[in-house]
């Protein structure tokens, strides 16, 4: 089953738009990670942000926000005053806790397109 | 800073060959994983390895193997290439144990392996 859900395939916005991108997740640990990477054309894997599960805090960095909710297990992400440069795959990924080196499980993408 | 060199960045074989694929992980970083990611898929996990040794197991196939050596670097060896084996590949590195549990995985740029 996949522990990470991108129910959005692909999402187009014009330039200044705000956009939410929607992350559900499942896991039976109580410790675990979330991460968000970005994936432009030029195919790199670029690292956005990591939440332990016993951070709730919601997050901004800039024109990015994260917004974690357990009790809905969801790991939202939204841009705002979106760019054409914010054109990419964003992918949504969970780590479960355990000791050594931890695999992350990715969710299937999300392609944003900003029309300028 | 330095990042996850990857090399080569693009490699083209013939179905039966082998395949060598290589992977420098940041300084200091302790943990490699590999992943390879098909077309409009999302990464899939096929191994790590923690302090030079297999650390976890996920999709990678019997004529897939790797290895990490005593300066850290890694190797993935494809033999028998399948033209579904076509696809990016990605090395990450995190700090394993060092930092705790679930430390950010940063990305190389990939393999692109083009098998005809």
């Amino acid at each position: 089953a996949q522990k990470v859900t991108q129910a959005q395939t692909e999402i187009s916005v014009v330039e200044k738009e705000d956009v939410t991108l929607d992350c559900v997740y499942e896991t039976r640990d109580t410790t675990y990670y979330l991460f968000w990477y970005k994936q432009p054309p030029s195919g790199e894997l670029v690292f956005l942000i990591r939440r332990n599960s016993f951070d709730e805090q919601n997050e901004i960095s800039g024109r990015y926000s994260w917004n974690f909710q357990k009790s809905t297990s969801s790991f939202n992400f939204t841009i705002t005053a979106s760019q054409v440069v914010d054109s990419a795959v964003y992918f949504c990924a969970l780590s479960e806790g355990k000791g050594g080196a931890n695999n992350l499980f990715f969710g299937t993408g999300t392609r944003l397109t900003v029309i300028p | 800073a330095a990042g996850v060199i990857q090399s080569p960045r693009h490699l083209i074989k013939e179905k039966r060959e082998t395949a060598t694929l290589k992977c420098y992980p940041i300084p200091r970083h302790d943990t490699v994983y590999w992943y390879q990611q098909g077309p409009g898929q999302d990464p899939q996990f096929l191994i790590s390895f923690y302090e030079k040794m297999q650390s976890d197991k996920g999709s990678i196939p019997d004529r897939f193997s790797a290895q990490q050596f005593s300066d850290y670097h890694s190797e993935l060896n494809m033999s028998s290439l399948e033209l579904g084996d076509s696809a990016l590949y990605f090395c990450a590195s995190s700090l394993g144990q060092l930092q705790g549990a679930n430390s950010p995985l940063h990305f190389g740029n990939g393999t692109r392996l083009t098998v005809t």
